[in-house]
């Protein structure tokens, strides 16, 4: 168990809806990631954030967008959704930046969403 | 250019075959870290091992060994006598610190299937 909690595990919905995805990351890290991961392609970066500011953005579509709240729970917000954009969504969770621990932080992943667009 | 390259797409074992999966990568840095993580046919990602830039150190885990080598930027890795637990999608990536935050750059993965 990684202690990344991701709900919910299973998304079914329909082209043109919203939906939001949710993260809460190991105690005592930071730093939140998103990643798509669609089928049978590699993971793709979405956004990060680190003590609830945004610190980097990858290839994320303007119909996506992400917030990080004071208890550094993140969620992924997903509107106007295309068939396209089915994926497994992973949040992934590390210390964050600096010296020491967080150093040598790896990156631990929740077990992600899976979101089929209909 | 930083990136990871993992030009086995798919590879097929047999199970108590050896195999050893690649991983290539560029970086302009001189501090970085490489990490391997798996991920099964249950779709979790799962971290497996890291290494930093200074640490040139092969280390083994059980059947599990990497091979990290500067000079030909590449951070491979061997599983000995492979059993069918070991199918899965493997993946290498590289962090690099940039714009005040650390940026992460999978490769593409290998798919390894260990046949009984």
């Amino acid at each position: 168990d990684s202690g990344v909690t991701q709900t919910p595990k299973h998304l079914i919905t329909a082209t043109g809806q919203r939906v939001t995805l949710r993260c809460s990351p190991r105690s005592g890290d930071l730093s939140v990631y998103w990643y798509q991961q669609s089928l049978d392609q590699g993971l793709q970066f979405l956004i990060q954030y680190y003590n609830g500011e945004e610190r980097a953005k990858g290839n994320i579509l303007e119909r996506f967008s992400a917030q990080q709240f004071p208890d550094l729970h993140s969620e992924l917000n997903l509107s106007s959704l295309e068939l396209g954009d089915s994926a497994l969504y992973f949040c992934a969770s590390s210390v964050g930046l600096g010296t020491g621990e967080s150093y040598n932080s790896p990156l631990h992943f929740g077990n992600g969403t899976r979101l089929t667009v209909t | 250019a930083q990136k990871v390259t993992q030009a086995q797409t798919e590879i097929s074992v047999v199970e108590k075959e050896d195999v050893t999966l690649d991983c290539v990568y560029e970086t302009r840095d001189t501090t970085y870290y490489l990490f391997w993580y798996k991920q099964p046919p249950s779709g979790e990602l799962v971290f497996l091992i890291r290494r930093n830039s200074f640490d040139e150190q092969n280390e083994i885990s059980g059947r599990y060994s990497w091979n990290f080598q500067k000079s030909t930027s590449s951070f491979n890795f061997t599983i000995t006598a492979s059993q069918v637990v070991d199918s899965a999608v493997y993946f290498c990536a590289l962090r690099i610190s940039t714009s005040g935050t650390y940026k992460y750059i999978f490769g593409t993965g290998t798919r390894l299937k260990v046949l009984a």
